[in-house]
């Protein structure tokens, strides 16, 4: 059974910094893009970055390019999401998301995490 | 980037009747290599993360009910929930993977009349 478990979120003041992580299981991690998706209470749904099967392309959206990474360890398949320079706009549940198909980024996103909750308040 | 929109903002259907949810983007997200449509259609119940109903615009994911359906090509796209049901109620959402940054439309909240 696919499991994806996040883990990380909390309140943190503006400015400020997070590791958010998803620990994953129940598939074989190394051959599925990952993408973190966020929402913030009462909004809609918001991709926030993605990151190859092999970690060697990542993509971002541009609200958050520069201060967010993605990253990925396969050999304890968990992937993360270094949130950096917080905003009060970038409180948010924070889901991870598994690609549908493996070794294909452009794919829809058929398993997803229960989320972490950051919430970025002074 | 690829802007997507649904219509209506809202709906709510008597029990047993039809529902249909409309998706637009703003660019065909129709690669001609494979002809296949780069949209999913998602549930969302309070609470909940988002389910995947419909991937590659009409095909539907294991398990999910045959009373929901997509449909449509390029640039404008239907989800129909057929006979809806009362745990049916919840925000839809469609969503193009055709390219980044991938982009999710802003919602259809379906109530039961």
């Amino acid at each position: 059974e696919v499991q994806l478990l996040e883990s990380g979120g909390g309140l943190v003041q503006p400015g400020g910094s997070l590791r958010l992580s998803c620990a994953a299981s129940g598939f074989t991690f190394s051959s599925y893009a990952m993408s973190w998706v966020r929402q913030a209470p009462g909004k809609g749904l918001e991709w926030v970055s993605a990151i190859s099967g092999s970690g060697g392309g990542t993509y971002y959206a541009d609200s958050v390019k520069g201060r967010f990474t993605i990253s990925r360890d396969n050999s304890k398949n968990t992937l993360y999401l270094q949130v950096n320079s917080l905003r009060a706009e970038d409180t948010a549940v924070y889901y991870c998301a598994k690609a549908t198909n493996s070794w294909e980024l452009l794919n829809a996103f058929d398993y997803w995490g229960q989320g972490t909750l950051v919430t970025v308040s002074s | 980037d690829i802007v997507m929109t649904q219509s209506p903002d809202s709906l709510a259907v008597s029990l047993g009747e039809r529902a249909t949810i409309n998706c637009k983007s703003s660019q065909s997200v129709l690669y001609s290599s494979n002809n296949k449509n780069y949209l999913a259609w998602y549930q969302q119940k309070p609470g909940q993360p988002p389910k995947l109903l419909i991937y590659w615009a009409s095909t539907r994911e294991s398990g999910v009910p045959d009373r929901f359906s997509g449909s449509g090509s390029g640039t404008d796209f239907t989800l129909t929930i057929s006979n809806l049901q009362a745990e049916d109620v919840a925000v839809y959402y469609c969503q193009q993977y055709y390219s980044t940054p991938f982009t999710f439309g802003p919602g259809t909240k379906v109530d039961i009349k």
